[in-house]
């Protein structure tokens, strides 16, 4: 199994520009979510999904937009990227949120705005 | 969720067993404690949880005290390889993960 995948690995951007980062996987999890994580900081939670068609904000959600029409996918686009959105996000997906289960992450993309 | 309280930095020597603490005093009846680790800023990595009892796996043991306000994260024999930020995270099923600032652990040869 690939597990979570995310692309691309890196990214440069000027500010202003949009792009969208991509996540997948193939474990048929229900529940799927965004962090990014900014250099010497903990994870904090951008978006998140419970199920295909459903999604909720997190903590940081300011500047980006998500949807899920897949149980497979769930891209973060960043509509007008500020040298503040420069960060390492992370994806993640675990089988339940109801069940105590264990997330799986993606080996992240780290986004720089010039 | 409950906030947790973990130190900052520990060093542990190679081979030795390495105990991470974590206070979380305002912990509820239906929360858990997760841990997870990241290593050099790859993706975080699940490692135990446990409700109330002390639960082991292949990579660590977590001793979660009587009355649940604090725990400890068990490495039994650090390796270099365990050199890595480590979360404890307090969580009710069905919500989210909430990471803090975690415990930066340096194993030495």
């Amino acid at each position: 199994n690939a597990g979570v995948t995310q692309t691309p690995k890196f990214q440069v951007l000027k500010t202003g520009q949009s792009m969208t980062l991509q996540c997948a996987q193939d474990m048929n999890h229900e529940y799927m979510s965004w962090y990014r994580q900014d250099p010497g900081m903990g994870l904090r939670l951008i978006h998140y999904s419970v199920g295909a068609g459903i999604t909720d904000q997190g903590e940081v959600p300011n500047g980006y937009n998500v949807s899920r029409s897949t149980t497979e996918d769930f891209p973060l686009r960043l509509l007008s990227a500020a040298p503040s959105q420069t960060s390492v996000y992370f994806c993640a997906s675990s089988y339940s949120t109801v069940l105590t289960t264990e997330a799986f992450f993606g080996q992240g993309t780290r986004l720089t705005v010039v | 969720d409950a906030k947790t309280t973990q130190p900052p930095s520990m060093d542990c020597a190679e081979g030795r067993a390495a105990n991470l603490p974590c206070n979380h005093s305002t912990i509820s009846g239906n929360e858990y404690v997760y841990w997870y680790r990241q290593i050099h800023s790859q993706g975080p990595q699940y490692i135990i949880h446990g409700l109330k009892n002390n639960e082991t796996n292949e990579m660590a043991s977590l001793i979660i005290t009587e009355d649940r306000k604090s725990s400890t994260l068990i490495l039994p024999h650090a390796t270099l390889r365990d050199t890595a930020v480590y979360y404890c995270i307090v969580r009710a099923a069905g919500n989210k993960l909430t990471f803090g600032g975690g415990t930066r652990v340096l194993v030495k040869p």
